[in-house]
């Protein structure tokens, strides 16, 4: 099946520096990738949507500047977060669509995961 | 955007115990799709049904949906402690076809 791998599955950083979590598709090509970030027992919070040769699209209140999206190729993108802040320590995940198999919907393949903690 | 809300948010039952999740959503969809997610992890697809079916099965896993209700439920039968985790419902609607929005999620636990 469809497998999404992402890195680093944790990552410890001081204030004002800046994060790159990647995100590739394995054993199948994803022109679209989308990054959610998710805090404590809550839910997904789509930040984005990357497209792989255009510029992403991000969702209101993200900001782009900060939260840097390049989807150089068909099986990677990447996010970086820029001069982090504790207040962006979050659970960082990628997913790509996969076109499911007699069912013509988008279903979603997902990492594993970031936990991001800034200090 | 729009989001699901979910409940119960928590849950906790005993193993071989049937557990029942519901969704309600705000306005049309396409379709609606159950996923899992263990802690610290990502989510894994669990199930999806359409806009026009009512009911859905897969192994323990029963999904029903009722769009005059806007509400969805999951059923998993005969649980198990490896059942334990958070699910979450997520919808695509008509008018953004290529996202999905995630619902508030329902933690379960299944005791052993």
């Amino acid at each position: 099946g469809a497998v999404v791998s992402q890195h680093p599955s944790w990552v410890i950083c001081k204030s004002g520096t800046s994060v790159k979590i990647e995100c590739r598709s394995l054993d199948f090509q994803a022109t679209t990738m989308f990054w959610y970030r998710q805090f404590p027992k809550q839910s997904l919070m789509l930040m984005a949507t990357s497209n792989e040769g255009s510029k992403a699209t991000y969702e209101q209140g993200v900001e782009k500047d900060k939260f840097l999206i390049n989807h150089a190729s068909l099986t990677l993108s990447t996010l970086t977060v820029t001069s982090a802040h504790p207040e962006d320590s979050s659970f960082y995940i990628c997913s790509a669509r996969v076109r499911a198999q007699g069912l013509g919907a988008n279903v979603l393949t997902f990492g594993a995961g970031s936990r991001l903690t800034v200090l | 955007s729009q989001q699901g809300e979910e409940d119960p948010q928590a849950l906790s039952i005993q193993e071989g115990e049937n557990a029942t999740m519901n969704c309600s959503y705000k306005t049309s969809i396409n379709n609606l799709q159950w996923y899992r997610q263990n802690s610290g992890r990502g989510l894994v697809h669990l199930i999806l049904i359409r806009s026009n079916e009512r009911e859905k099965h897969s192994g323990r896993l029963r999904v029903t949906l009722d769009t005059s209700k806007k509400s969805s439920s999951l059923l998993i039968t005969a649980s198990r402690a490896a059942d334990t985790a958070s699910y979450f419902c997520a919808m695509t609607t008509s008018g953004s076809a290529r996202q999905l929005t995630f619902g508030s999620g329902t933690q379960l636990t299944v005791l052993p």
